[in-house]
């Protein structure tokens, strides 16, 4: 199936640092999400994005809806450890069923 | 709001067996409902989009013999893995797409083992 190309794959990073991820496509997408998904456990929603340069912030985490609506990045700010697990975005395609594609993914590790 | 709720969270079954997996929308009308499977460390791959009241749209690869879907109310979709096998086994998640702010809610995922 499509996914998102999701940046980085896997980082480690010490408590209180900010942390930065991407997604980008070739494709153009009408909304944007990012999620967070602890082991054993379904994708939990931590932001969705509508508009085309709306930037939506949710407590530390700040997310934007790129210009070119082919992009989207999450920026986490003062990591703490329960941040730890796998960060996915989503993005509605525009053609066809409307249906969601995801990225491929980032762990994120914090290390205290 | 928008809760999904997925029942069993894990189940183990022999060879050759069915397994019926339940995905809720607990307070809202869901008219589309979505499965997904996950390999571990892997991203969810969509499988089926589950239209209520009409047949589920399969994604291609999907056997649609083998993962029957079922979408008969507003707040129920199921997902029948039929005669399964071991490479079934796979943890199988399912969301709803609801009103905003809501986005796409997931259920919790179901875990099967097939042995």
């Amino acid at each position: 199936g499509q996914q998102l190309n999701q940046s980085p794959q896997s980082m480690f990073i010490q408590e209180g640092e900010d942390v930065s991820m991407n997604c980008t496509s070739s494709s153009i997408f009408n909304t944007w999400l990012w999620y967070k998904q602890d082991p054993g456990e379904g994708p939990v929603l931590l932001i969705a994005l509508y508009k085309a340069g709306e930037l939506t912030s949710n407590g530390r985490l700040t997310a934007q809806f790129g210009i070119t609506r082919k992009d989207s990045f999450l920026n986490i700010s003062a990591s703490i450890p329960s941040d730890v697990g796998i960060y996915f975005c989503a993005g509605q395609s525009t053609s066809g069923t409307y249906k969601y594609i995801f990225g491929t993914g980032t762990r994120l590790k914090v290390l205290a | 709001g928008a809760v999904v709720s997925q029942h069993p969270s894990w189940v183990i079954c022999k060879s050759g067996t069915s397994v019926k997996i339940e995905c809720r929308s607990l307070d809202f009308q869901a008219t589309t409902m979505f499965w997904y499977r996950q390999f571990p460390k892997q991203s969810l791959m969509l499988m089926a989009t589950s239209n209520e009241g009409s047949k589920a749209t399969y994604e291609q690869g999907v056997e649609k013999d083998k993962f029957l879907i079922n979408h008969a109310s507003l707040t129920l979709s199921t997902l029948t893995v039929t005669s399964a096998h071991p490479e079934d086994s796979s943890f199988y998640i399912c969301s709803a797409s609801g009103q905003r702010p809501y986005g796409y809610t997931f259920g919790s995922g179901t875990r099967l083992t097939v042995v």
